[in-house]
């Protein structure tokens, strides 16, 4: 199985501050895609973001942006102006084996008012 | 949103039963996901479909089958159910070859199994 590492189970930032939430990951392939999903309270799952491995420029999706770092192996989300309805967990999931996805173990995140 | 529903959303069930539980698409996508959360583990993969009668294995995929008849439904069956069965499923769809393989999420099913 592929490695997907996300080494912070729970995180906590002031409400309008910023916060990065990791992940690594272990792949041989050279194309591939990378998720962030958020998980709120209802369980439904949530596409937060999506980086191409091909592309160097790192992906933004109006507060939620990436630093992808490939050579690392490393996908991490950067939450600026944090908002209350941003708690969640939120999942990492490099998309490396063609048909199969590896999830991390999630990050909680709370967030302070 | 993407058409997925799962159902039963809620199961209460004793060990030894057998369980069906089911996603239905309405997004013609042809790859289908089965996957379970625990605490600390995340989603795993249990079984994916990429087509009509076309499934395979994924990570933790003992004590589960699954089945395909049409492209809108997939069956996930426990044969003999266990406690440590007992999690939250989830059935997601993608339609890979497209400009991202973004993966859509069902609401999931929490099972128990006492």
């Amino acid at each position: 199985a592929q490695t997907v590492t996300q080494s912070q189970p729970e995180m906590s930032v002031q409400e309008a501050e910023t916060v990065t939430l990791s992940c690594t990951y272990d792949t041989s392939e050279s194309d591939y895609y990378l998720f962030w999903y958020k998980q709120p309270p209802s369980r439904q799952m949530i596409l937060v973001i999506r980086q191409e491995a091909y592309k160097q420029q790192n992906a933004t999706e109006n507060r939620f942006s990436v630093n992808f770092q490939k050579a690392a192996k490393s996908f991490s989300l950067k939450i600026s102006d944090s908002q209350l309805g941003d708690a969640a967990m939120y999942f990492c999931a490099p998309d490396q084996t063609g048909n199969q996805f590896y999830f991390g173990t999630g990050t909680s995140l709370t967030v302070i008012p | 949103d993407a058409g997925i529903t799962q159902s039963p959303r809620h199961k209460v069930t004793e060990t030894g039963t057998p369980v069906t539980l089911r996603c239905h698409q309405t997004e013609n996508h042809r790859y289908m996901y089965w996957y379970r959360q625990d605490p600390g583990h995340g989603l795993r993969l249990i079984h994916y479909s990429y087509g009509v009668k076309d499934t395979d294995k994924g990570e933790v995929s003992d004590g589960y089958s699954v089945s395909r008849s049409k492209t809108e439904d997939f069956l996930l069956t426990l044969e003999s159910a266990t406690s440590s069965q007992t999690s939250v499923y989830f059935c997601a769809i993608s339609e890979r070859g497209a400009d991202y393989n973004e993966q859509f999420f069902g609401p999931g099913t929490r099972l128990t199994v006492l």
